[in-house]
This record gives structure tokens, sequence and C-alpha cells, in this order.
């Protein structure tokens, strides 16, 4: 199994609907993110957790909010999806302080139509 | 100006052909990453270094703290290397990646 594990792989969905994405993680990392990445402008932060009760917005929060479950889980939810959040999406996670590194996941495919 | 810039935005090597990716950055970091996304998307760390150099197979990965600026090297280079070379710093406060835009890198055989 990946380290890394996002649901689902690819998405079609309205415009209006609400959708999440599943992220979750076997590295017992506690430090967790969502990325969005379009053609272009490379990776940009959406939020990010560093343990269970910390949730922090990041670059482009806007239209998007999260959940962190558990240690080994978090969800990133678009509340009423639009077309300009068609996108590939990235969940990752880190040890504390990024010393080790990141691990992504294999990504999901957004697209609102 | 981004935080984080890279040269070249596209590349395409002859298979053999050395190659060189640019990284140059404006904030103060801890780290820097180099990652690698392949076609199907899926996104794969190759470095993190904080200075000096750092060598996996036929990748080398430099950095020089005082300009600012890390390269990513491939020697030999061979067509299973086309993909996407993305740099990414890590901020001082080790919160948080900045990306750079990604450099497409096309090997032909």
């Amino acid at each position: 199994d990946a380290d890394v594990t996002q649901t689902p792989r690819n998405r079609i969905t309205k415009t209006g609907k609400r959708i999440m994405l599943e992220c979750s993680q076997t590295k017992g990392h506690d430090r967790m993110y969502w990325y969005r990445q379009d053609p272009g402008l490379g990776l940009r932060l959406i939020y990010y957790s560093f343990d269970v009760k910390d949730i922090n917005k990041g670059e482009i929060s806007d239209g998007y909010s999260v959940s962190r479950q558990a240690q080994a889980k978090f969800s990133l939810s678009l509340e009423s999806a639009i077309p300009n959040q068609t996108a590939l999406y990235f969940c990752a996670t880190s040890d504390t302080g990024g010393g080790l590194g990141y691990t992504f996941g294999s990504g999901t495919r957004l697209t609102v139509v | 100006k981004n935080e984080v810039e890279q040269s070249p935005q596209n590349l395409t090597a002859q298979e053999g052909e050395f190659i060189t990716i640019n990284c140059s950055y404006s904030v103060g970091i801890s780290a820097l990453h180099w990652l690698q996304q392949h076609p199907g998307g899926g996104i794969v760390s190759l470095f993190m270094l904080s200075s000096g150099k750092k060598k996996h197979g036929r990748l080398i990965a430099t950095i020089n703290i005082q300009e600012k600026h890390s390269s990513l090297h491939i020697t030999a280079s061979h067509p299973r290397d086309s993909a996407v070379y993305i740099c990414a710093v890590l901020g001082t406060s080790g919160s948080r990646l900045t990306f750079g835009e990604g450099t497409q890198l096309t090997v032909n055989p």
C-alpha cells in the first residue's frame, strides 16, 4: 500500500455540488498538507495541519475547508464546487519540521463542469 | 517575481546528454527540495539539502546558500528521466514549502 493514499483518483462533478477528497497516511507523520496544481502555476498550499487539533489556512483557502479526523486522515472539502477549482490536488505529509522530507499522494484530478 | 524561479521551463535532450536544471530563490530557507513528477501525475521526492551536494545514482543536486541557487544535474540521461522536475524551498520557520513552476524535461532516444 502507498504511504499516502488519496481518494478518489479522478472525479468529475457539477458546479454547485459538495465534494470531499480524502487522504490517509501510514508514515506516522504529524504534519499533513493539501495542495492544488494548475498548469504554469506550480503547487499552491490550500490548508495544512501540524497535528489533530491544528488547522491552518494556506495561500488559497477560499472555497475550501478541511477536517483532520485523526493523525492519519486529512480530508479536503469543496462546499460548492466551481469550474475554476478544476485542478490536480495533492495531499502530502512531513515529519515535524520537514527534516526528513515530504511524501506526496498520487493526486486527485478534479474536474468541475 | 516568484520567490522560487526555475530555468529552463522546458528542456529537450538526446539520450546520454548531461542535463542541468537551475533553481534560484529569494527568501531565507532551512532546506531545499528537488521533486520529480511523472506524466501520471505522482510526485516523488528526489533530494532534500541544506548545504553542499548530494548524489543518488545518476542524479546530483547542489546548493549554494550564499548565492541562493541550486542545480539538479542528470548524467547520462535516459528517456525514462522524462518528467517535470520541481524545486521547492522550506522557509526558515520550517512550516511550509514554496514551489517553483517546474521544468519539463524530455529525453529523446
